[in-house]
Parts: structure tokens; C-alpha cells; sequence
């Protein structure tokens, strides 16, 4: 079945500096990549997706991209603010619209 | 919050009673799903609907069964709670709008097993 990685498990850096986060996904059906935002005792929130047909897609300050001969799918995050400090979530799936998620990756913003 | 919402949102119970988990959408989604989370695997996938009565399996599906009599309510059963069920439960719903496909969650059920 799918399988998708998630990298690095931990993430520290200072305030106005960029982040990036990386996955791989193993069903080259996959058509579907959500990236959702965990804060402390809340439910994920979906921050930013993108389908198949398109290779990067902007909202602001965060930016996801895709390569689909290699697999694997970007989060980036520009001038981090502490406030994104949370647990970051990759998803993948095919049109069976069932979702694999990564393991997260937990986000810290030094001010 | 897409209209979702989870009972209990805390329950502590003993090994082997049975537990049943509630979610409810106001807005008659025809996809409905139960995610456990625990700590480093992410969400995983427990079973979904697909509506009234029509459910399949997720990746971890042993020891639960779902059941969903109305488009509103998914229910998630623990026939005989054990320690390793001790997790956060998250309902989700698929939202279709535009040709896309979302979803989004309820604010989840904390379950200790002890």
C-alpha cells in the first residue's frame, strides 16, 4: 500500500528564516498532497495542497512543490514567525480519496 | 470548523469494557473517516464512509468497527477496549466544492485505556 515519508522529525530555526520540509510517497497513483498544521491540543488544519496536474503552487508565505518522477513533495514556509511553530503534516492519496499521512514534523520558531 | 463535532472529547475507561465514539457533521457530507494519532506515526487511517451504511477499512481497523445509520453521525466502536487503543481520535469529512476533494477535521477525542 501507500507509504509516505516525512523529513526531518524536528525542525528548529530563528525567527525570519525559511523552513523546509520534505516527503516521499510510494504510489505513483498518488494524485492528492495536503499539507496540514497541528498546533498543541487542536485538530489538524489544512494550510496548503496541490493536485497532480501542477508543480508548485503560493499562498503568501507558504509554498508547496511536487516532483512526481521522483516522488516527493516540499513544504516551504518564508520569513517563519513564531507563531508557525506547530507539528507539520503531509498527506498523500489516489482517487480513492483515502489520506496516508507522513510521521509530522515539529516546527519550533526561536524568537 | 465545517460543522463537525466529537462526543466525548475525553473518556478514560478500563480494559475490556466496550466504548463507543461519536462524530456529527451538520452539513450532510457523504465522506466521513476515523484517524487515530499517536505519537511519531502521524494519522492513520481506522475506516471511513462513503454513506448511510456503506463503510470500508482503513489501514489499522483490528479491534474497531464503525457503523452509520444517518448521513450526520459516524459512530466508532471499541468492542473491548485494550491499552494499545489509548490514543486521540479524529473524525474527518470530505468536502467537495469546485471539482476538489478536502478534509477537514473535528477536534478529536482523547481515549485512555487503562
Amino acid at each position: 500500500g501507500e507509504n509516505v515519508e516525512q523529513h526531518p522529525s524536528t525542525l528548529s530555526v530563528q525567527e525570519g528564516d525559511s523552513a523546509v520540509i520534505k516527503c516521499t510517497y510510494s504510489d505513483s497513483a498518488s494524485n492528492y498532497f495536503p499539507w496540514y498544521k497541528q498546533e498543541l491540543g487542536k485538530r489538524p488544519q489544512l494550510i496548503i495542497d496541490i493536485r497532480s496536474n501542477v508543480g508548485e503552487k503560493k499562498d503568501q508565505r507558504i509554498a508547496v512543490t511536487l516532483n512526481k518522477t521522483a516522488k516527493h513533495f516540499s513544504l516551504h514556509i518564508t520569513e517563519t514567525q513564531p507563531e508557525d511553530s506547530a507539528v507539520y503534516f503531509c498527506a498523500a492519496s489516489s482517487n480513492t480519496g483515502k489520506l496516508i499521512f507522513g510521521q509530522g514534523t515539529t516546527l519550533q520558531v526561536k524568537p | 470548523d465545517a460543522g463537525i463535532t466529537q462526543s466525548p472529547r475525553h473518556k478514560v475507561t478500563e480494559t475490556g469494557t466496550p466504548v463507543t465514539l461519536r462524530c456529527h457533521q451538520t452539513e450532510n457530507h457523504r465522506y466521513m473517516y476515523w484517524y487515530r494519532q499517536d505519537p511519531g506515526h502521524g494519522l492513520r487511517l481506522i475506516h471511513y464512509s462513503y454513506g448511510v451504511k456503506d463503510t470500508d477499512k482503513g489501514e489499522v481497523s483490528d479491534g474497531y468497527s464503525v457503523s452509520r445509520s444517518k448521513t450526520e453521525d459516524f459512530l466508532l466502536t471499541l468492542e473491548s477496549a485494550t491499552s494499545s487503543q489509548t490514543s486521540v481520535y479524529f473524525c474527518a469529512i470530505s468536502v467537495v466544492a469546485g471539482g476538489t476533494d478536502t478534509q477537514y477535521f473535528g477536534p478529536g477525542t482523547r481515549l485512555t485505556v487503562l
